[in-house]
Parts: C-alpha cells; structure tokens; sequence
C-alpha cells in the first residue's frame, strides 16, 4: 500500500485478555517502530525492527508484551492478559533507513485499545 | 533527566506572529533531529529534519540546530490557526543494534485569529 496501514484502528477488550495489533508498514522500508501515546500524553518508544530483529526492546513495558516482525515486512504487537493502564493509542511507524543515524518516520493511523 | 525535554506549553501566539518552539536533547552522539506535528486525533506527520548545525528553511518553517548547546528549535513564521497542534520534538539516540527516534512529551501551539 501507499502508506502504514494499522488494525484494528479500534479495539474494545476486557481486562485479562489477550489482544493482537498488525502493522503493515511502506514497502522498502526496513526498519519499523512501536510506540504508545496515551491520552494527552507523548509518545513512549516501545520498540523497533531492523529487518526481522529487534535490537532495541528496552521500551517494553512488561513481559506481558511482545513483538514480532516476519519477512521483513508485517509486523505483530502482542498483549497479554491486559490491563487498564495498557489503554492507549499504538502507533506503528515505518522508515526507509532506521538503525542508522537518519531516517525519517511514516505513522500509521493507530490502533486504539480500550481496556474495560 | 529525560532523553528529549519539551516545553509543553501551551505556548499561545496571535495569528501573523513568530512561534517558537524549543527541544533539548541529552544524547550527545546524535546527529538527526526532527519536528512532527500532531493535530489532535491524528497522528504525527513530519514537518522538518535537521542534521547539520545552523539553519534550515522551508516555507514558513525554520529548523535550527546547535550540536554544542544540544538544543534544537522549529519557528513557525506568519502563525496561522491552520497552525495550532502538538508539535513534537524527535532525535535518534544512541541504542543497541544502532540508533532509535525517541519523542518529546511535545508542545501544544494555539494561534489565535
């Protein structure tokens, strides 16, 4: 596609389940990020692919979270047994050059979770 | 003491004036910088990158940077209400496997018609 394409764009789920979210990031673009933007807040680096590894998983929040990056191109953030402070916005971005010092960032729109 | 530090405003200009909006970052090795700005509901969109010390002009938009002081700022000239929005500060930093963008909290702009 043109651009970064996330889903679901909105996710209602209940405390203690698991929830997927997919990015499918701009074709080409080798590195591809996580980050989580809660509501008036910035965003919080959660972490980045190179290719299919990620060197950098120091922004996970907690075991309860992982990532994954297949093919060098869709990639999935995992949540288990959520909670209510994991509520928030999860943007993906996508960079044709990341991992080295440059490297401009293409958002996706979100993927917005409600943990009830 | 934060990775990137913001002011988060809100910083409140009239329309026609200068806005400026400045970034501090502590990671000395980095050497890529970036303002994005975010209208509210939507996600950021890069408006500005700055690799080298000095000015860089585009439109109404001023990026300047100074590497010896680690401070970064974006000038917004001839303010517009088109303009108000969370503008977000963005530098790679230093991380395994080789460098990662890390974002200010952000500083929200209102410019008043």
């Amino acid at each position: 596609g043109a651009g970064v394409s996330q889903s679901p764009s909105n996710k209602v789920t209940e405390k203690g389940k698991d929830v997927e979210l997919r990015c499918d990031p701009i074709s080409g673009h080798t590195a591809l990020y996580w980050y989580r933007q809660s509501l008036g807040q910035g965003l919080e680096f959660l972490i980045y692919f190179q290719g299919n590894s990620a060197p950098d998983k120091s922004g996970l929040p907690s075991d309860r979270f992982s990532a994954e990056r297949t093919g060098g191109s869709v990639s999935t953030l995992t949540i288990q047994r959520t909670q209510q402070e994991d509520s928030a916005v999860y943007l993906c971005a996508s960079s044709l050059s990341g991992g080295t010092n440059t490297g401009e960032l293409f958002f996706g729109e979100g993927s917005r979770l409600t943990v009830l | 003491q934060k990775e990137v530090e913001q002011n988060s405003g809100p910083l409140s200009v009239p329309e026609g004036a200068i806005a400026s909006l400045n970034c501090t970052y502590s990671d000395r090795v980095s050497q890529s910088f970036f303002w994005y700005r975010q209208y509210s509901g939507k996600s950021p969109e890069l408006i500005m990158s700055i690799y080298s010390n000095g000015d860089k002009e585009d439109g109404r938009f001023t990026a300047q940077l100074n590497k010896a002081s680690q401070y970064v700022s974006l000038l917004i000239r001839d303010s517009q209400p088109s303009d108000s929005a969370t503008y977000l500060c963005a530098v790679n930093i230093l991380a395994t496997g080789g460098f990662k963008t890390i974002f200010g909290a952000g500083t929200r702009l209102f410019v008043k018609a």
